[in-house]
């Protein structure tokens, strides 16, 4: 079972503000990947990566950015928070396998943007 | 694009109880993953079907999978009220040509009542 962890886990602040999303396994995980998932819906992949340096969008467009500088580290930035951003954002990882790729998913961030 | 759809959204059942739970997929793919979600927090892995006419159980969950038919099945025996829950099943995007991760189905919010 992985270790996945993200801060914080409950996030409210206004309109404008600059935040991190921060998101850390401990299982050498090289495939990581950021979902949003609205109250009672579906999750949406929005951002992922298949390691150090590579990141890539997923299918639900979003005005959010991330990085891979290390493997166990995989932060998603707003530069400017909107109401329209309030939602909750899991954070997963998985090992690059052949034959499975289950991605286990940290406790989500809950964000509030008023 | 690949779609997944579970049927029934909602499902209100007695203890007790036998029900199934479906979902079908829209592309070819021979992964497919059930969740579990609890109100309020993040996603439990509970099964991997990693090809055709895979079968496996855990408790009073069993879960399969025809990929020619492009369905799986979820199916609780004797439900007890401990497995209230959302329950979702998503679909590997690499199979399916699109980008990496995983298309989640729109879950299943299973209530059981005494």
């Amino acid at each position: 079972e992985a270790d996945i962890y993200q801060t914080p886990r409950y996030l409210v602040i206004g309109t404008g503000k600059k935040i991190t999303l921060e998101c850390s396994q401990t299982m050498g995980h090289d495939k990581m990947y950021w979902y949003q998932q609205d109250p009672g819906m579906e999750l949406h992949l929005i951002h992922y990566s298949y390691g150090v340096n590579s990141t890539e969008k997923g299918d639900l467009s979003s005005e959010s950015t991330v990085s891979r500088i290390r493997t166990e580290h995989f932060p998603l930035t707003l530069e400017s928070a909107r109401p329209s951003h309030t939602s909750q954002y899991l954070c997963a990882s998985s090992e690059w396998g052949v034959y499975t790729d289950t991605q286990y998913f940290g406790p989500g961030t809950r964000l509030t943007v008023l | 694009e690949l779609k997944v759809e579970q049927n029934p959204l909602f499902l209100s059942m007695q203890e007790g109880k036998n029900y199934t739970i479906y979902c079908n997929y829209s592309t070819t793919s021979d992964r497919l993953y059930w969740y579990r979600q609890d109100p309020g927090k993040s996603l439990e892995s509970l099964f991997v079907l990693l090809s055709n006419g895979a079968v496996k159980q855990e408790g009073r969950l069993m879960a399969s999978l025809d990929t020619k038919a492009r369905l799986s099945t979820l199916h609780i025996t004797a439900a007890v009220h401990d497995l209230s829950a959302t329950y979702f099943c998503a679909v590997d995007m690499y199979s399916g040509g699109g980008a990496d991760g995983l298309t989640f189905g729109k879950g299943t919010h299973l209530i059981i009542q005494p």
